[in-house]
């Protein structure tokens, strides 16, 4: 089992640019969360989704970031028009229903915008 | 939501010597409590969690207490070393709600050699 997988591990764009970042859950995993971490900061709760639908998007930003989990293919984040506050990490957690299980994280993507 | 919080920011502790890390939460329909270990620049993992129909919960050198009364748990790492230092996180979940966890501030724990 590869575990949650998530690409690219660095993305740098400039602002006013467009960031995609990719989540594959674990194998057998439907439900995918979205986290942000801010330097030398916990992580905040972005997103919730199952396949084809967003579950909870309370976390998410109002304008710019949107989130999508296809029938096929990975869970993508998408932030439109980053700035430079958009720089952290970003973490994508799988698990296999919604019950009381701790999250298997992804390696994360840590974005910078210049 | 759920509010988290989590102390001390820092801890230094000789190897050897114990760690001990609380967290309180505000909402009480919250009903499961992981903790994390993070090394610089790597994710997250789950190193150990308790359930609110649990009082504690003990993994080789590592524990975790839990009053649900007061609302805080705690984690306890014996005979630290040095493969020990890192940022720990608390987290909680609402019952009632998505499966989204609060997440803490954060603990940095570094063990002197």
């Amino acid at each position: 089992n590869a575990g949650v997988m998530q690409n690219p591990r660095h993305l740098v764009r400039r602002r006013g640019q467009e960031a995609r970042l990719r989540c594959s859950p674990m194998k057998g995993h439907s439900h995918v969360y979205w986290y942000r971490q801010l330097p030398e900061e916990g992580l905040k709760f972005m997103v919730y989704l199952q396949k084809e639908n967003i579950i909870d998007e309370s976390g998410m930003p109002k304008e710019r970031f949107s989130a999508e989990f296809p029938k096929e293919g990975p869970s993508i984040l998408r932030i439109q028009q980053v700035v430079r506050g958009d720089s952290a990490a970003y973490f994508c957690a799988s698990s296999p229903n919604r019950g009381d299980y701790g999250y298997t994280f992804g390696s994360g993507t840590r974005l910078t915008v210049v | 939501g759920e509010n988290v919080e989590q102390h001390p920011s820092t801890l230094s502790v000789q190897e050897g010597d114990s760690a001990v890390i609380k967290c309180t939460y505000s909402d009480s329909a919250s009903n499961y409590f992981p903790w994390y270990k993070q090394e610089l620049g790597k994710r997250p993992q789950l190193i150990i969690d308790i359930r609110s129909n649990v009082g504690e919960k003990k993994d080789q050198r590592i524990a975790v207490t839990l009053n649900k009364t007061a609302k805080h748990f705690s984690l306890h790492i014996t005979e630290t070393q040095p493969e020990d230092s890192a940022v720990y996180f608390c987290a909680a979940r609402l019952s009632n709600t998505g499966n989204q966890f609060y997440f803490g501030t954060g603990t940095s724990l570094t063990v002197i050699p």
